[in-house]
């Protein structure tokens, strides 16, 4: 089945140690979104990628970083983490076509990533 | 106030009864509306999405739209157990390459 496989299902990291997310996808499509959720929260999109276009959202810390080395594959690097970083981080994935109303896809998630700060 | 509003519960309902869950929001320009079914330490799965205002039918599932009142619902017909989830209403202006804007997600147990 296509799906969007987030890797790994639970992270546990240290206080200020860089931690690096992947997520990957089967579905072809061409944007890519990077989600933090926590507990009883709604998701909060942290950036996404159409195609190769960087998107960031304005409220988004400098810490938090993204790379899409091509269609199938994006990276979630989060270079200093902070407490306030422990969550679920959902990757997204959706698509975008030529002709409104006719190939454009929603978003579908995967099961997130678990992130712990000790 | 927020763009979507949505009651986080938590709801529980007796095996078999209807459920009612809705959300209202704010903003006219939204013309796609999702619901997504969240379960514990899952991520969130498309359960249904309508463009403008009407009706949806999928099963026991039933989304409804009214631009009108920028109220849209979802309803479950015979309700159970593994419905037990949480269930987060989405909206946005487009498909696609667009930010969707969530509810805070009801929190639903169906009692056996």
């Amino acid at each position: 089945d296509a799906m969007v496989i987030q890797n790994p299902r639970y992270q546990v990291t240290q206080f200020g140690k860089p931690v690096t997310l992947s997520c990957s996808q089967t579905l072809n499509h061409n944007v890519m979104y990077w989600y933090q959720q926590k507990s009883s929260q709604a998701p909060k999109l942290l950036f996404h990628y159409y195609d190769k276009d960087f998107n960031n959202e304005a409220d988004t810390p400098d810490n938090f970083q993204s790379r899409r080395p091509n269609t199938s594959f994006c990276f979630l690097d989060i270079r200093s983490p902070g407490l306030g970083d422990a969550a679920m981080y959902l990757c997204a994935t959706s698509s975008q076509g030529d002709a409104p109303h006719v190939s454009n896809q929603p978003q579908h998630f995967g099961d997130g990533t678990r992130l712990s700060i000790l | 106030q927020k763009e979507v509003e949505q009651d986080p519960g938590p709801l529980s309902v007796p095996e078999g009864a209807i459920v009612s869950l809705n959300c209202t929001y704010s903003n006219s320009a939204f013309q796609y509306f999702m619901w997504y079914r969240q379960y514990s330490r899952k991520g969130p799965e498309l359960l249904m999405y309508t463009y403008s205002s009407g009706n949806k039918e999928d099963g026991r599932f039933t989304a409804q739209v009214d631009k009108s009142s920028k109220y849209i619902s979802l309803f479950i017909r015979d309700s159970q157990p593994s419905d037990s989830a949480t269930y987060l209403c989405a909206m946005s202006r487009h498909f696609g390459n667009e930010k969707l804007t969530f509810g805070t997600g009801t929190r639903l147990t169906i009692i056996p």
